[in-house]
């Protein structure tokens, strides 16, 4: 089955400051990769994928995330925080399930602080 | 704008009452939706995948007969949690996804179910 691993609960970083949050894969075959945030009582937003093509993905609000593969990585990353990046923030991979059908496997989130 | 709507956003209710949660898909036909359930400061837990026309399919763990899916239309679904208890108190969140390639899932923006 395809998993993600999100090794950080927590990170902390100042407005103005580059940012990344760390997200690493272990699938068998080509990873379907995706990137979420979720702000308080609300759903998931979807930030960004990979699917094929460029390792260096751009997504939403600034955000862009780097797939790879000799590292198994898919970190998200933004060259400048904003105090309004402080969310939850997800990494998922795509995984058929036991009848076929295609569904997101989500890692246990990482919570971005960013301090003004 | 919103592409999944999840309704109501809230509910407090009894033990013993049975619950109703919608999941509508707002501009775009999905055949498959997804239930999670996400407990405080953890990740999303698919519960069930909702086929239209068909039987949904559960998750290892989950009660079929306690979570009630029914997908009757291309843009609806609901979960009927039936005879909700105080330990199904959770925050509960819908996604579904365009049908056609690799789609990211949109979510809605889920139900916080609080069962006195």
């Amino acid at each position: 089955a395809q998993s993600v691993a999100q090794p950080e609960d927590q990170v902390n970083v100042a407005e103005g400051n580059p940012l990344t949050v760390k997200c690493t894969y272990s699938v068998s075959g080509n990873p379907y990769l995706f990137w979420y945030v979720q702000y308080p009582n609300r759903g998931l937003q979807f930030l960004l994928k990979y699917i094929t093509g460029d390792n260096l993905v751009k997504g939403s609000y600034g955000f862009e995330a780097e797939f790879n593969k000799s590292q198994t990585s898919f970190h998200l990353k933004k060259p400048s925080a904003l105090v309004s990046d402080s969310a939850l923030y997800f990494c998922a991979v795509r995984d058929k399930g036991s009848t076929g059908f295609q569904k997101l496997v989500f890692g246990t989130g990482t919570r971005l602080l960013v301090s003004p | 704008g919103a592409v999944v709507s999840q309704h109501p956003s809230r509910v407090i209710c009894k033990s013993g009452t049975s619950v109703k949660i919608e999941c509508r898909s707002l501009d775009f036909q999905a055949t498959t939706m997804f239930w999670y359930r996400q407990f405080p400061k953890q990740s999303l837990m698919l519960m069930a995948t909702s086929n239209e026309g068909s039987k949904a399919t559960y998750e290892q763990g989950v009660e079929k007969d306690k979570f009630l899916i029914n997908h009757a239309s291309l843009t609806l679904s609901t979960l009927t949690v039936t005879s909700a208890h105080p330990e199904d108190s959770s925050f509960y969140i819908c996604s579904a996804s365009r049908p056609e390639g690799v789609k990211p899932q949109h979510f809605g923006d889920g139900t916080r179910l609080s069962i006195l």
